[in-house]
Formats: C-alpha cells, sequence, structure tokens
C-alpha cells in the first residue's frame, strides 16, 4: 500500500529537549515536504527537498532542522523544542516535477500531534 | 507572495442539501494550480479537486464542484447533496506553475454536516 508513515503519531515534551520526528514514503517519491497546521492559520510549509541531499526552507523554517539522506526518509529535528513549536505536523511527498499536473499532488501523512511543555 | 483567504471558519448543511464553501486568493502569477483538500476528523489530507488555472471550464467530481472566477481570483467549492462523511476540514490551496512545490494553503473551513 502507497502511504506517507509519521512516528510518533503523538508526543508531549519539555522544553530543550532533543526530538526527531520521522517520516518515511513506500512511493520513491523524489519529492518530500513538512508542514506544520495551526487554527486559523491552516498549513505552512517547514522545509522541503526536492531529492536526496537537496532541502531547502518554507515559510516557517525558524527552530527546525531537516535532512534527507536516503529518498524514502525525510525527519524533522527539533534541536529545543520551544512551547511555540506545539502543533499538528505533517509530512507529504509525491513525484518530481509538476505537481499540478498529477491527479493526486500530494500524499500526506496522517500527522504527528506535539506538545512542548 | 501569494496569500490563501478563507473567509468562513465554520459552516453548517443539512445532509442532502447544497453548501458553497468560499475561497479568494492574491496572486501576480497568471498561470496556477488551485485546489480544494479536506481533513476528516481522522487528520489525512484528501484531495477533493483541482483546477488548472488557464482552463476555462470549472472543475467538477462527482457532487463537488468548483466555480472558478480568475479576474475575481476566487475558487469557491460546491459540495452538492451533502452526506454526513463530507463533514471535515475544508483546506484551499494555491501553486504557481512555475514553482511546483511551493502551495500556500488558507485557514480552513470546518464543514458539519447535520442529519
Amino acid at each position: 500500500e502507497a502511504q506517507v508513515t509519521q512516528n510518533p503519531r503523538y508526543l508531549i515534551t519539555v522544553t530543550g529537549k532533543k526530538l526527531t520526528v520521522t517520516c518515511s514514503q513506500n512511493m520513491n517519491h523524489e519529492y518530500m515536504s513538512w508542514y506544520r497546521q495551526d487554527p486559523g492559520l491552516g498549513l505552512r510549509q517547514i522545509y522541503y527537498s526536492m531529492n536526496v541531499e537537496v532541502t531547502d526552507k518554507g515559510d516557517v523554517p525558524e527552530g527546525y532542522k531537516v535532512s534527507r539522506k536516503e529518498k524514502r526518509n525525510f525527519p524533522l529535528i527539533l534541536e529545543s523544542p520551544s512551547p511555540n513549536q506545539t502543533s499538528l505536523y505533517f509530512c507529504a511527498s509525491s513525484l518530481a516535477g509538476n505537481l499540478g499536473a498529477s491527479n493526486q499532488p500530494q500524499h500526506f501523512g496522517d500527522g504527528t500531534r506535539l506538545s512542548i511543555l | 507572495a501569494q496569500t490563501v483567504t478563507q473567509s468562513q471558519p465554520e459552516m453548517s448543511v443539512q445532509e442532502a442539501e447544497t453548501v458553497t464553501l468560499s475561497c479568494t486568493y492574491d496572486t501576480s502569477e497568471s498561470n496556477y494550480y488551485l485546489f480544494w483538500y479536506k481533513q476528516p476528523p481522522s487528520r489525512q489530507m484528501i484531495l477533493v479537486i483541482r483546477q488548472e488555472a488557464y482552463k476555462q471550464q470549472n472543475a467538477t467530481e462527482n457532487r463537488f464542484s468548483v466555480n472558478f472566477q480568475k479576474a475575481a481570483k476566487s475558487f469557491s467549492l460546491k459540495i452538492s447533496d451533502s452526506q454526513l462523511g463530507d463533514t471535515a476540514m475544508y483546506f484551499c490551496a494555491f501553486m504557481k506553475h512555475d514553482n511546483n512545490n511551493d502551495m500556500r494553503f488558507g485557514a480552513g473551513t470546518r464543514l458539519t454536516v447535520k442529519p
């Protein structure tokens, strides 16, 4: 089954304790992306990656890191989490090229709810 | 920068009725894509419908259709014969044609279908 898998689904942690949210896709997609979803703001892009070893900042990259050492994995790293990073996070993937031309431009994971105390 | 505005934070509709969700966007681009995504309580993001700006014909997918008004920069979603399973958050999204990986989302509209 084609899917994007995020782990964990839920996490409560404390300020300053480094955490990693993993994202893996089994569709051989070149493009992967991380979003955060906040009430009243919709989804905002944090980072994206066009391919292995290629990553770029989205709209709200501050406080986050990513890596793309393998095509299937795109972990999101919070080196020193803060309460303002409490949010619902989505990983997404797609084939490279024209997202709009595909009938399913992006495949989303099920989301990870992070609470930073 | 492109912005997407959904002015209705919440809406409700009776089962079997028709409802329209509004979306406006701001861009100086002439060619782009517009999308409606559905996010049910399960939190999945599901593509509902897609529109290419250079196509004048409004996209339709079964009970879902759009009213795309390019000059007005408006992209509303009409759901006909509403079903209980349509209850979800609906997000409007914009993507430039020449920047295939920069998708901008609106704040969302929470739709409740009442029995």
